[in-house]
């Protein structure tokens, strides 16, 4: 079964203080991986997408980066209006854009 | 996400009611994706829908659920006898004709809350 699993489940930072989130997968066929940021009562808001192992993208201090099992969103320096859930999500065959979704990781930026 | 609009913003129905969920894809997308984030939970597929036709279905409980996207007007969801184990954000998102893979672009949801 194909599997998408987000790690922490929330983090807590100090305004400044660069971490990462990571997202693994257990899928067969992976299309398109993606990251999305939610905020509360909102719908998600699309960051990036990336395709295989080895690519990067990178938008103001977010940097995302996926390898052969896992992707990474990197955040530099985090500041409070980055607290947000981020979401990452997987497309697999099939010919059109279904995607599995994990959790979420619970970001909180403290000033 | 001010391209895919969702009405209403918020529901609120008594159990063995009937909910209806409406949403406009974004100019242009032919194709609508029905998801549903229960609290403390990812978001799930329900339904993915092109014009006039429900394409994967396979999210979807097969009982008092249903979906459409008629040829003219907003895709509908519709939830039949609501139960309180209904109650939960629904977001649809759209995605243009012709393109397979890229990411889909979401709604802000209908909240949806059964008493």
């Amino acid at each position: 079964e194909d599997q998408v699993t987000q790690s922490p489940e929330a983090l807590r930072l100090q305004e400044g203080e660069s971490s990462s989130l990571n997202c693994s997968y257990t899928v067969s066929g992976l299309r398109g991986l993606f990251w999305y940021r939610q905020d509360p009562g909102k719908g998600p808001e699309f960051l990036f997408t990336l395709y295989s192992a080895g690519e990067e993208k990178e938008k103001e201090r977010l940097k995302a980066t996926l390898t052969k099992k896992e992707s990474f969103l990197h955040i530099t320096a985090p500041k409070p209006e980055d607290s947000a859930t981020y979401l990452c999500a997987v497309q697999i065959g099939g010919g059109y854009q279904k995607v599995t979704f994990g959790i979420g990781t619970k970001l909180q930026v403290i000033p | 996400n001010a391209g895919v609009m969702q009405n209403p913003r918020h529901l609120v129905r008594r159990r063995g009611q009937e909910a209806r969920l409406r949403c406009s894809p974004m100019k242009g997308h032919s194709h609508v994706y029905w998801y549903r984030q229960l609290p403390e939970e990812g978001l799930k597929f329900m339904v993915y829908l092109q014009k006039e036709n429900i394409i994967d279905e396979s999210g979807m409980p097969k009982e008092r659920f249903s979906a459409e996207f008629p040829k003219e007007g907003p895709s509908i969801l519709r939830i039949q006898q609501v139960v309180r184990g209904d109650s939960a954000a629904y977001f649809c998102a759209s995605s243009p004709p012709g393109l397979n893979n890229g990411p889909l672009h979401f709604g802000n949801g209908t909240r949806l809350t059964v008493t």
